[in-house]
């Protein structure tokens, strides 16, 4: 059974930094792209962040360019995203999902709230 | 950035009914447009990918079509599990961006 499970969320001060953790299990995560998608309350969803099979290829959306930083562990099989210099707009559910057939979304975590707040 | 636009932002359907969402991009992306079905509280559920290839396991009542930059989701004989938001996502050029959803609810 594949299964992606993020943690790491939870309330921060407004300037603030979280790691966020997603673990996969159940298929060759050595084989798949991985993205960072998030949706603010009551909003759509926004993609985050890509990071190719070995590491060495990133893309970031602007909004969080220079805060956030993707990262992965293949022989933990895990996914990270490092958020740094928190603002109240990056309150939101993060998911982790996979590139599968080369498209992002075959698989999907079942997310992390992230609360910035005072 | 590619913007996507989603019509409509939200319509009242049918079980039975036949829907189409459509969604048009701000540039062209070719083939590279994926669906996407999500339920309050749940994460999003691929539906389609590369504009009309049906994810392993969905219903062949969802289809999907287009290329360049106008795409359409179509489902028929809507079935009451699938009053939900659908997303379409472009895939083609970075950042990845995706639609502002369209709302279907129950007529």
């Amino acid at each position: 059974e594949v299964q992606l499970v993020e943690s790491g969320g939870g309330l921060v001060q407004p300037g603030g930094s979280l790691r966020l953790s997603c673990a996969v299990s159940g298929f060759t995560f050595t084989q798949y792209w991985m993205s960072w998608v998030r949706q603010a309350p009551g909003k759509g969803l926004e993609w985050l962040a890509n990071i190719k099979q070995d590491g060495s290829e990133k893309h970031y959306v602007d909004s969080v360019k220079g805060r956030f930083t993707i990262s992965r562990d293949n022989a933990k099989n895990s996914l990270y995203l490092q958020m740094d210099s928190l603002r109240a707009e990056d309150t939101a559910i993060y998911y982790c999902a996979s590139h599968t057939n080369d498209y992002l979304g075959g698989f999907w975590g079942q997310g992390t709230k992230v609360t910035v707040s005072s | 950035d590619i913007q996507m636009t989603q019509s409509p932002s939200s319509l009242s359907a049918s079980v039975g009914d036949r829907v189409t969402i459509t969604c048009r991009a701000s540039q062209g992306i070719r083939s590279h447009l994926g669906w996407f079905q999500q339920k309050p509280g749940k994460a999003p559920k691929r539906l389609i990918y590369a504009a009309s290839s049906l994810q392993s396991g969905v219903p062949s009542r969802f289809s999907g079509s287009g290329s360049g930059t106008e795409f359409t989701l179509t489902i028929s004989n809507l079935q009451p599990e699938d009053f939900a938001t659908y997303y379409c996502l472009q895939h083609n050029n970075y950042p990845l961006t995706f639609g502002g959803g369209t709302k279907v609810e129950i007529k």
